[in-house]
């Protein structure tokens, strides 16, 4: 099993530019999350879903930042237009419905000029 | 309010000395607490559940409500322990809940 997927690995764009990030959730697994990490902020939670519903989205920064999952094997966490304060480090999680414990993946790593 | 607080940025301690990482929950109700570790070039990964008390790598951490905090100890830390340390603290909505995460502590491990 190669675990949560996240693509791409690293994102370089201007700003102004659109940004679509993309995560691939264990199979099997019925919630998702989208994080932010920062320096400043460290481990933020933008929005989790389950089963392919979202639940809170209350992370979300600005109307900028938006997030669907169509399926329970896809998630997207799309910016627009990016700002150079969107540079960070964004994870996606999944977990299973029957324990608590998350699966992350190896991040994106967004830098927005 | 629900809120983790980890007062530490930076922890640097030597091979062999005990380590103490700080974790301050603030949580009305039966709180369920977790510490993640994130290694270098490595996913971000559970550590230890405290509903497990379990040890783990030589990590315990115990919930103590009275002062509402869950530190991570090891007696004698390794250079591999080296790595980011979240505590987290999982939300309203139960099993169906988010965790809060706490901003992190970084553990440099000194040979």
């Amino acid at each position: 099993d190669a675990g949560v997927i996240q693509s791409p690995r690293h994102e370089v764009t201007e700003m102004g530019q659109e940004v679509t990030l993309r995560c691939k959730p264990i199979s099997g697994h019925n919630s998702l999350f989208w994080y932010r990490q920062t320096m400043m902020r460290g481990l933020e939670l933008l929005i989790y879903f389950n089963n392919n519903v979202p639940i809170d989205d209350s992370g979300m920064p600005e109307d900028r930042f938006s997030a669907k999952m169509p399926n329970a094997s896809f998630s997207t966490l799309k910016i627009q237009p990016s700002e150079p304060r969107d540079s960070a480090v964004y994870f996606c999680a999944s977990r299973p419905g029957n324990t608590d414990t998350q699966y992350f993946g190896p991040g994106t790593r967004l830098t927005v000029l | 309010a629900q809120r983790v607080t980890q007062p530490e940025k930076l922890l640097s301690v030597f091979k062999g000395a005990p380590v103490e990482l700080k974790c301050n929950y603030s949580y009305s109700g039966s709180p369920e607490l977790f510490w993640y570790v994130q290694y270098s070039r490595q996913r971000l990964q559970l550590l230890l559940r405290h509903i497990s008390r379990e040890s783990i790598k030589g990590f315990t951490a115990d919930l103590n409500k009275g002062e509402t905090s869950f530190h991570l100890k090891k007696p004698f830390a390794q250079e591999e322990d080296s790595a980011m340390y979240y505590c987290a603290l999982r939300g309203y909505g139960g099993s169906q809940g988010n965790l809060i995460f706490g901003k992190g502590t970084k553990l440099s491990v000194k040979p």
